[in-house]
């Protein structure tokens, strides 16, 4: 079945730097697209980017074009997001989702991974 | 970016009721909808994609309609496992974006 395991968490000061990553199993990493999508303590779910399967096409929200990364290595089934210039408002709990193919559409999602940024 | 409003923000229900909740795009999407039921301290859980098509192993009771700007989300018999927050989301467009939620709870 499908597995989505997150890492990388924690609390981090403002402008400095955290990388998650995520370990996927259970199905053929390298054919889907995966996203992040964040949710900030109390508030709603926000799409944060989206990677296709062959790492060719990246799309990021507004809010943090520029300052993350997203990327992956299909030989290690990995996903990851490079976060830098963190934010107090980048505080929030950050899932990483499968694609059902290469729709836009998250089909299966990870527990979660909480960043905090704060001082 | 598109926008995306949902309605009711929050509503109280009881066992065995038929719920709607509605979605609009602040422009049109063409089927590109989602829904998404999230329980707190959990992971969000896929319901609905292409605004009508069943999630594999979501019960029927779940069913979403709509095209263009308009979709809604009914679920014909609410159960207890029911209760929780419900989200659309547009993947027509990048930036994908998700509505506010609804809340749904115990009445």
């Amino acid at each position: 079945q499908v597995q989505l395991v997150e890492s990388g968490g924690g609390v981090v000061q403002p402008g400095r730097s955290l990388r998650l990553s995520c370990a996927a199993s259970g199905f053929t990493f390298s054919s889907y697209d995966m996203h992040w999508v964040r949710q900030a303590p109390g508030k709603g779910l926000e799409w944060v980017a989206l990677i296709s399967f062959d790492a060719r096409n990246k799309y990021y929200a507004d809010s943090v074009k520029g300052r993350f990364t997203i990327f992956r290595d299909n030989s290690e089934n990995t996903l990851s997001l490079q976060m830098n210039s963190l934010r107090a408002e980048d505080t929030a709990v950050y899932y990483c989702a499968k694609d059902i193919g290469n729709s836009g559409y998250p089909d299966y999602w990870g527990q979660g991974s909480l960043v905090t940024v704060s001082s | 970016d598109i926008q995306m409003t949902q309605s009711p923000s929050s509503l109280s229900a009881s066992v065995g009721d038929r719920v709607t909740i509605t979605c609009r795009a602040s422009q049109a999407i063409s089927n590109y909808l989602a829904w998404f039921q999230q329980k707190p301290g959990k992971a969000p859980k896929s319901l609905i994609y292409a605004a009508s098509s069943l999630q594999s192993g979501v019960p029927s009771r779940f069913s979403g309609s709509g095209s263009g700007t308009d979709f809604t989300l009914t679920i014909s018999s609410l159960q207890p496992e029911d209760f929780a927050t419900y989200y659309c989301q547009q993947y027509n467009t990048y930036p994908s974006t998700f509505g506010p939620g609804t809340k749904v709870d115990i009445k």
